[in-house]
């Protein structure tokens, strides 16, 4: 009964190629997000989703898009792969937007994807 | 735009207590959060602070002053599972942004 699960857990592919990340969550959680972690351990929002309303980080490349086919899917595709791309990627997920007062997100176990 | 500042390491004995600091400035304010990653595994949410003053939970407890831009995570009867990084994470005042400081490794000693 695992709260947020993605898939895969890890993702090794070439430069160039395209891939997708999936999350689901089972909380009945309104609003979704993926995080960047890379190798210095910062982590970095990149998407907040929730009720078709897309938040995007400005600092991400249009190679990455989040796609929601419904309330409880939230996968992330990222194009034309690059050595950067390279890192953990967590998908979280709320009940209620970001600016909710009291904002707890869980966190799913990471994807780590390695660029090569 | 937004800086967070924390130690990047810091040690403590078994039984102790210990204190993270966090220091922010944001372009606006809507909440602070200490998250909690052990190695390899996802943050896990300990504590949120919106309003001055100090939040207990268990043996955890969160600290906040807006005036000083300024929040420390104190941890109580350290044991060796509290080896982690703690992460300070700071919400705008949109709440469209939410942006992590860069982690405090904690090692507890025996």
């Amino acid at each position: 009964d695992t709260a947020v699960s993605q898939t895969p857990k890890y993702l090794v592919t070439q430069m160039g190629n395209d891939k997708s990340i999936k999350c689901e969550q089972n909380l009945g959680h309104d609003t979704m997000y993926w995080y960047k972690q890379d190798s210095k351990k910062f982590l970095k929002i990149m998407f907040s989703y929730n009720n078709k309303e897309l938040i995007i980080n400005e600092t991400v490349p249009n190679r990455f898009s989040p796609k929601s086919p419904d309330k409880a899917h939230l996968n992330l595709h990222i194009n034309s792969l690059e050595l950067g791309d390279s890192a953990v990627y967590f998908c979280a997920s709320s009940q209620g937007r970001l600016s909710r007062s009291y904002n707890e997100q869980f966190f799913g176990p990471g994807t780590r994807l390695t660029v090569l | 735009g937004q800086n967070i500042d924390q130690p990047t390491e810091m040690t403590a004995t078994e039984g102790a207590i210990v204190q993270i600091n966090c220091t922010y400035q944001t372009s606006g304010f809507n909440g602070l959060f200490w998250y909690q990653q052990h190695a390899g595994e996802a943050p896990t949410f300990l504590s949120y602070n919106v309003l001055d003053g100090l939040e207990e939970k268990g043996r955890f407890s969160s600290f906040l002053s807006r005036s000083k831009g300024y929040s420390y995570l104190l941890l109580k009867e350290l044991q060796m599972k509290d080896s982690a990084s703690y992460l300070c994470a700071v919400r705008d005042n949109y709440g469209q942004n939410f942006v992590f400081g860069p982690g405090t490794r904690l090692s507890v000693l025996p």
